[in-house]
């Protein structure tokens, strides 16, 4: 069975650091992998997705991940944070051909002034 | 609405009552996902819908759940006999793909909080 997980459960950081999120999964198919944010008192959103192509795949508000499949890693970075990336980001694993996923137990990532 | 929308968006019962969650999909998504989010058990899958019909129930956690789908648009999420342990965020999602590869973004409601007393 698909397994995916986030090594650390929360990340404090301070504003304008980088900061990296790690993600690993475990799968021996095809893999798709997806980082989700919840913002505080809101739903799921996607924030970037690795179907194929190009291993660095990059969201509209500055995060990047690069997937790596000999480390089988999915991990999330962004070079300078703000107080409003304060969530929590979940790493996501699909491999069936309906696209259901798997989720890692999440990771709160906390911006500090 | 342009996204996925849930109701109630909280619901306190009485343990063992029986209780239904419903899910409106993004109008012309064809696939739909039901998850749990509950502290400890972080996000779990429950079922997924293609149209009308269910291909995979196996994450549903005991035959307390069941859900429906019907005019392959809102579904419904039944706990019967709630129990204390059932208390959980229940995260509805939809999709416009389906195949191989799975490219249709999952979009995701704002949930529904049930608590179990």
């Amino acid at each position: 069975a698909q397994s995916v997980t986030q090594l650390d459960s929360q990340v404090p950081v301070f504003e304008e650091a980088p900061v990296e999120l790690r993600c690993n999964y475990s799968s021996s198919v095809s893999v798709y992998l997806f980082w989700y944010v919840q913002y505080p008192n809101q739903g799921l959103q996607l924030l970037l997705k690795y179907l194929s192509g190009s291993t660095l795949v990059e969201s509209i508000n500055g995060f990047e991940a690069e997937f790596n499949k000999s480390q089988t890693s999915f991990h999330l970075r962004k070079p300078s944070v703000h107080i409003s990336d304060t969530a929590e980001y979940f790493c996501a694993a699909g491999g069936t051909s309906y696209g259901k996923l798997t989720f890692g137990q999440g990771t709160i990532l906390t911006v500090h002034p | 609405g342009a996204g996925v929308s849930q109701s109630p968006s909280n619901k306190v019962t009485e343990k063992g009552k029986d209780v239904e969650l419903r899910c409106d999909p993004i109008s012309g998504h064809t696939a739909l996902y039901w998850y749990r989010q509950s502290l400890g058990q972080g996000l779990e899958f429950l079922i997924y819908f293609q149209g009308n019909s269910a291909p995979d129930k196996s994450g549903l956690p005991s035959d307390r759940f069941s859900a429906e789908r019907t005019g392959g648009s809102v579904s419904t999420l039944t706990i019967q006999r709630t129990q204390q342990e059932d208390s959980a965020v229940y995260l509805c999602a939809s999709s416009s793909i389906v195949g191989d590869p799975p490219t249709g973004t999952q979009y995701f409601g704002p949930g529904t909080r049930l608590l179990v007393l």
